[in-house]
């Protein structure tokens, strides 16, 4: 079946931009989170939600940092007035209910902020 | 101190050999253990899960030992395949808090 998608698979854009990236979790899946991952580092957790309930932010680096999940499903991740040291690998994964060890992840996006 | 700390490495062993890694953790509440492996440019994947009595898992073993907040992961009879970065992943147990903390990962590079 089909996994975690996410689009674009790279993206380029300049210093002051503003970026979305989208993650299409795998069907059923209630729970949904967001990652970032710099060159050689771990994951740094930005967003997670479940279900209905109101999202659990706390990983956010600023205020320029969004998301949103329509429909429990599709998120959007948006950037604000980007900056060089948003470059990184974005990573969405997905879980079926609640806290579940088994995390998938999609491909992830890659940001490079010029 | 970072929450969870691994050893970069990176750990280079020939094929056949047996290697292991540790990770320990900061929140003595932490309540789940995982190792995740991670190709390179590729995404996480959960290996296994770590369980306080032990548990393996063909070639590889993992093992919790929760007073001295570490996690270990053996691998036996290394594969070239098993070259990649080992993720040290941790549940917090916060409430409100319920995604996993990684660790930057141990490269293992396995050599003919």
């Amino acid at each position: 079946g089909a996994g975690v998608s996410q689009s674009p698979s790279n993206k380029v854009t300049e210093k002051g931009k503003d970026v979305e990236l989208r993650c299409d979790p795998i069907s059923g899946h209630t729970a949904l989170y967001w990652y970032r991952q710099s060159l050689g580092q771990g994951l740094e957790f930005l967003i997670y939600f479940q279900g209905n309930s109101a999202p659990d932010k706390s990983g956010l680096p600023s205020d320029r940092f969004s998301a949103e999940r329509t429909g429990g499903s599709v998120s959007t991740l948006t950037i604000q007035r980007t900056q060089q040291e948003d470059s990184a690998v974005y990573l969405c994964a997905s879980s079926l209910a609640g806290f579940m060890p088994e995390q998938y992840f999609g491909p992830g996006t890659r940001l490079t902020v010029t | 101190r970072k929450e969870v700390e691994q050893d970069p490495g990176p750990f280079n062993v020939p094929e056949g050999a047996t290697v292991a890694f540790n990770c320990t953790y900061s929140n003595s509440a932490s309540q789940s253990f995982f190792w995740y492996r991670q190709d390179c440019r590729k995404e996480p994947k959960l290996l296994m899960s770590v369980y306080s009595s032990g548990n393996e898992d063909g070639r590889f073993t993992a093992q919790l030992n929760r007073a001295s907040q570490y996690i270990s992961l053996l691998i036996r009879d290394s594969k070239l395949s098993d070259s990649a970065t080992y993720l040290c992943v941790v549940n917090k147990g916060d409430t409100g808090r319920r995604a996993l903390t990684f660790g930057s990962g141990t490269r293992l590079q396995v050599q003919p």
